[in-house]
């Protein structure tokens, strides 16, 4: 079944490591997006990619970093971690070029750091 | 993108009423898109609205996109438990090379008393 995969579901971390939370997407989507929201609140875009080796930062300035090097993969990478990074990270994609369509998006995780 | 302003940001009924939120903008959209997000859920696309003054129904869910397409609502008919969540309405700007962005409003959180 198509979907869109998010790991891990909750991330506890200390101060200073580096986690990368793992999206994938099995719907051929060449447009995909990470999301932060903290509960309760609204969304913001910190990243998104309209293909293989594109890679565009977001209305929110986020100190964390990804990649597209496969058209299904795209990870976040947080270099160093600080407890203002605690948030909801969501993982979304949408169709290629044309009418644009909703997006869909996975399960989070939620990251807290310690 | 835009910022599109949603209102009310809480909504508490009762059982049995109706509920509406709405999505205004100072400037034309060209799209509206409308989601659900649960408690602890993620965002899961109901509808996408493009013509001016359209109307679409999902059973007891009706969304309406103004004339001047400044404008949108929700309007849930006689509510049920499981309509509890944050409906949140996402306007799109083009951003270049063919592609859209989605900016999400601040949603409308709304409660279902039994």
């Amino acid at each position: 079944e198509a979907d869109i995969y998010q790991t891990p579901r909750y991330l506890v971390i200390g101060t200073g490591k580096k986690i990368t939370l793992e999206c994938s997407q099995t719907m051929g989507h060449d447009k995909m997006y990470w999301y932060q929201q903290d509960p309760g609140m609204e969304l913001h875009l910190i990243h998104y990619s309209y293909g293989v080796n594109s890679t565009e930062k977001g209305d929110l300035s986020s100190e964390s970093t990804v990649s597209r090097i496969r058209t299904e993969h795209f990870p976040l990478t947080l270099e160093s971690a600080r407890p203002s990074h605690t948030s909801q990270y969501l993982c979304a994609s949408s169709e290629t070029l044309g009418a644009l369509s909703g997006y869909t998006f996975g399960s989070g995780t939620r990251l807290t750091v310690v | 993108g835009q910022q599109v302003m949603q209102i009310p940001q809480y909504q508490h009924v009762q059982e049995g009423e109706d509920f509406t939120t709405y999505c205004n903008s100072s400037t034309t959209l060209s799209n509206i898109q409308w989601y659900k997000q649960r408690p602890g859920g993620h965002p899961v696309f109901l509808i996408q609205l493009v013509k001016s003054g359209e109307v679409k129904k999902q059973k007891r869910l009706t969304f309406q996109f103004g004339e001047a397409k400044k404008n949108s609502s929700l309007h849930i008919t006689a509510t049920q438990t499981t309509d509890v969540g944050t409906y949140f309405c996402a306007e799109s700007s083009y951003s270049g090379a063919g592609s859209y962005q989605l900016t999400f409003g601040k949603g409308t959180k709304l409660s279902v008393i039994p």
